[in-house]
This record gives C-alpha cells, structure tokens and sequence, in this order.
C-alpha cells in the first residue's frame, strides 16, 4: 500500500543535541512538507519541497534543516538553534500542480529533556 | 488576523444530535478547501473536498460561501465515534500551493 512513513514515532532529546527526524513516501508525489503541531495549535509549516534539490522555508523555519536528495525522502533535522523544539512533527505530500488532498505520516513526536 | 479561523470548541453534543461548524477565511484568491478530521494524538485525515456546489458524503455535508469567505461541516445523526478535531484547511497559491490550517473544532459526542 502507497502512503508516507515517519520515523521514529517518538524520540527523547537533551538539550544541545541535533536530531534527525526520518520521511519516506511511495506516492510518487512531488511536493512534500514539513509542519509542527503545538497543543492548542493549528499546524505552522517548517519547510516544504516541489521537486528534488529543492526546497523551501515556510511560517517557522529557524532552527530545521532539511534535504530532499531523492524523491521519496524528505528528512528533517531539529537543530539545537530551535529554541522549544518539543512537538508533534508532521511530514506531508501532494502532486504539485495539484490542490487537492495532503496525505500525512503518522507523525513524529519529539520531546526535549 | 488570522488567515483561517475556526470556534476551537468543545462542542459537546448527545448522540443523534446535528452539528455545525464555521470556518472563515481573509484570503479572497484562496483556491481549494477541505474538512481534515484529527483524532487525538494522530495525523489529520481527509474528511472531505469542499466544492463550490456544496458536497455531502453520508451524514456529512460540506459548503461553500465565497462571498462570505466562509465554510461549512454540518455532521447529522451524530455517532461517538465522531469525536475529533475537526481541521478547516484552505489552500492559497503564491508560486507554490500552500495549504493553510485552522486551528481546529473539537467535537465531543456525548452517550
């Protein structure tokens, strides 16, 4: 079955420390994002990305990197720059050119010690 | 202003009762709209597209009022099951498709 997986579901950090949160889709979508969900919060995007090698900084990108090497990955680094990196990350995808449904993993959260 | 704002709730209804929800948005260009349903601690799920013609899927019915930049998720018959975030999501185009989300409506069913 075609969807997105994200890895780890959930990750402990220290303060300090990078980490790097994983997203692969087999949807053969162009276009794949990045958001973080706060409680209380809609989702705010990090990053977003329309085509390989390529990518682009959203609402909240201080403190994430990401890279987008092959078409199915997606990955996004928490930097320790990020000042209250604890949240729920989602990684979505879409064809580009195509404004109908963004399909999601089933999230990554991450909690800072 | 926010650019999609939504009653974050909860609406706390019996079973077998009828809801609404509102969701307005400030972008007139906006393009695409849709109902995500969000249960607790999960990813959002598609609910349904909403169309200009208004849409309904079930028990559920969705519309749509450009003039009034507004949306609707009218839920009937409602089951427990039903209890979620209810997520408006509305898409603007800048050189890129960018989806904008509200922050949610929590809908509690109640037995």
């Amino acid at each position: 079955d075609g969807g997105i997986t994200q890895s780890p579901k959930y990750l402990f950090r220290k303060e300090g420390q990078n980490v790097t949160l994983s997203c692969e889709q087999n949807l053969n979508h162009d276009a794949m994002y990045w958001y973080r969900q706060d409680p209380g919060q809609g989702l705010r995007l990090i990053y977003y990305s329309q085509i390989v090698n390529d990518f682009q900084k959203g609402d909240i990108a201080e403190g994430y990197s990401v890279s987008r090497e092959k078409k199915e990955s997606f990955p996004l680094t928490v930097t320790s720059a990020q000042k209250n990196p604890t949240a729920f990350y989602l990684c979505a995808s879409t064809k580009t050119g195509y404004t109908g449904e963004l399909f999601f993993g089933e999230g990554s959260r991450l909690t800072v010690l | 202003r926010k650019e999609v704002e939504q009653d974050p709730g909860p609406f706390n209804v019996p079973e077998g009762a009828t809801v609404a929800f509102n969701c307005t948005y400030s972008n007139s260009a906006s393009q695409s709209f849709f109902w995500y349903r969000q249960d607790c601690r999960k990813e959002p799920k598609l609910l349904m597209s909403v169309y200009s013609s208004g849409n309904e899927d079930g028990r559920f019915t969705a519309q749509l009022n450009r003039a009034s930049q507004y949306i609707s998720l009218l839920i009937r018959d409602s089951k427990l099951s039903d209890s979620a975030t209810y997520l408006c999501v509305v898409t603007t185009t800048s050189g890129t498709y960018k989806y904008i989300f509200g922050t949610g409506t929590r809908l509690k069913v109640l037995a």
